[in-house]
């Protein structure tokens, strides 16, 4: 059981835009720490997608976008690529639990 | 560019030990904290510890109950993971990755390739 929720998939056609949702609560999101997003490809460690809330590393394209309003966040793609296809997961910290934590996961299929 | 390389496959009998290194290179290795995250096959990521290498402290998740430890060895620039009384839960992929302070507003920005385990009798 993730501490924060996200949806276990979602799906889009090449060159549409798809959001994945990241629900925590008064303990981490919404106590003001910063979430981050991470792609995982198949047989690849993670790579960080978006860091604070809404900023995009070096290298991540601007395709990628990240936003954050009470206690939640949200990812957005936009410009559906094949490329794209992977599990996306959300990470913040949870004050109660002194952890870092994550979101469950979300599987993105680009149909 | 920061690297990070993990120690190969483990297969361990239930009730064993782990121990896992990971070798950083290209950057000052007491200048990142390195954090311990694995992923049980079909299941999300789970934070499991960090380690300071600059000083060797270290603050684990309550959640593995005293079965975790993390040390490192400045002169390889390694740190370690230890796992202890291993059961088939711990059947996962292991990543070490790095993180600039140990602030709950941190992310992971270089990560491990992984390390498979996996716990059977």
């Amino acid at each position: 059981q993730s501490v924060l929720t996200q949806p276990p998939s979602v799906s889009g056609a090449p060159g549409q835009r798809v959001t994945i949702s990241c629900t925590g609560s008064s303990s981490h999101i919404g106590a003001n720490f910063d979430v981050h997003w991470y792609q995982l490809l198949p047989g690849a460690a993670p790579k960080v997608l978006i860091y604070a809330n809404s900023n995009r590393p070096s290298g991540v394209p601007d395709r990628f976008s990240g936003s954050k309003s009470g206690t939640s966040a949200s990812l957005a793609i936009s410009g559906l690529q094949a490329e794209d296809e992977a599990d996306y997961y959300c990470q913040s910290y949870d004050s109660s639990l002194s952890d870092w934590v994550f979101g469950g996961g979300t599987k993105l299929t680009v149909l | 560019q920061v690297q990070l390389v993990q120690s190969g496959a483990e297969v361990k009998t239930p009730g064993a030990s782990l121990k896992v290194s990971c070798r950083a290179s290209a950057y000052t290795f007491t200048n990142y904290y390195i954090h311990w995250v694995r992923q049980a096959p079909g299941q999300g990521l789970e934070w499991m510890g960090i380690i300071n290498p600059r000083g060797g402290a270290t603050s684990y998740t309550h959640r593995l109950h005293g079965r975790v430890a993390m040390t490192r060895d400045t002169s390889t620039n390694t740190v370690y993971l230890l796992l202890s009384s291993l059961r088939s839960e711990d059947t996962a992929v292991f990543y070490c990755a790095t993180s600039y302070d140990s602030s709950g507003y941190t992310h992971f920005d270089h990560w491990g390739q992984g390390t498979p385990v996996t716990v059977s009798s």
